[in-house]
């Protein structure tokens, strides 16, 4: 069972544009909300994180929405680049400055073209 | 500092062979994970432990076995390999983190060792 449901499985922007990828959950003991980016043949690297205690969040170009009552959260990746096409994957966790249970999502391959 | 290193970078097994998958950390993290990674499953947490002497169960354990003797190492075991085995294995680590409001706690991962049981 995927506690962690994440769309779109693709996306395809061109440079400039504003890719949105979606995740929702079930479990409202999640607490810790971060965003990982893997390149082909690396290991994921957290992007930006959220607790949901705020409803945005904004690191350079990215930013994460969150809206606890319908418990989504989702990330926008501002002005586009090609550098930018990678995998993305949202995950969740219950107290996770004591436990490293993240729960991830199924990830969104992200192609941005010139 | 060389962060999180994994050996070997690939490996093809038979079923029914056993092998180690190495995983070592030199930032002195006292937390360590191991994840699989499927196509169109993402990561799924193997094992973990929260430091020497500790290790616990995530969501897909099965087939597998962990120990911790040092801080530094977290070796994963498959003790009879299973072409369901065939993946991408993820190791991470991070510090032991104190709760702060706003804070990240951000794994980090290794280069990852590409598994395949025929």
């Amino acid at each position: 069972q995927q506690q962690v449901k994440q769309s779109p499985q693709s996306l395809i922007v061109q440079k400039g544009g504003i890719p949105i990828i979606n995740c929702a959950y079930e479990n409202t003991a999640f607490d810790y909300f971060p965003w990982y980016q893997q390149f082909p043949g690396k290991g994921p690297a957290l992007l930006i994180a959220i607790r949901p205690d705020v409803s945005e969040k904004k690191e350079g170009r990215f930013t994460i929405s969150f809206n606890k009552s319908a418990k989504q959260f989702s990330l926008h990746i501002m002005d586009s680049q090609p550098g930018d096409s990678a995998t993305y994957f949202c995950a969740a966790s219950i107290g996770s400055y004591n436990t490293d249970k993240l729960i991830f999502g199924t990830g969104t391959r992200l192609q941005v073209f010139p | 500092n060389a962060g999180v290193t994994q050996t070997p970078k690939f490996q093809v097994l038979k079923t029914g062979q056993s092998m180690t998958l190495q995983c070592a950390q030199d930032m002195n993290h006292e937390y360590m994970s191991w994840y699989r990674q499927d196509p169109g499953m993402g990561l799924r947490l193997i094992h973990y432990s929260v430091g020497a002497g500790i290790t616990d169960q995530g969501e897909v354990p099965n087939g597998y076995n962990v120990s911790r003797s040092t801080t530094e190492d977290f070796p994963l075991r498959l003790l009879s390999a299973a072409p369901s085995q065939t993946s991408v294995y993820f190791c991470a680590s991070r510090p032991r983190g104190v709760y702060r409001p706003g804070s990240s706690y951000e794994q980090y991962f290794g280069p990852g060792t590409r598994l395949t049981v025929t």
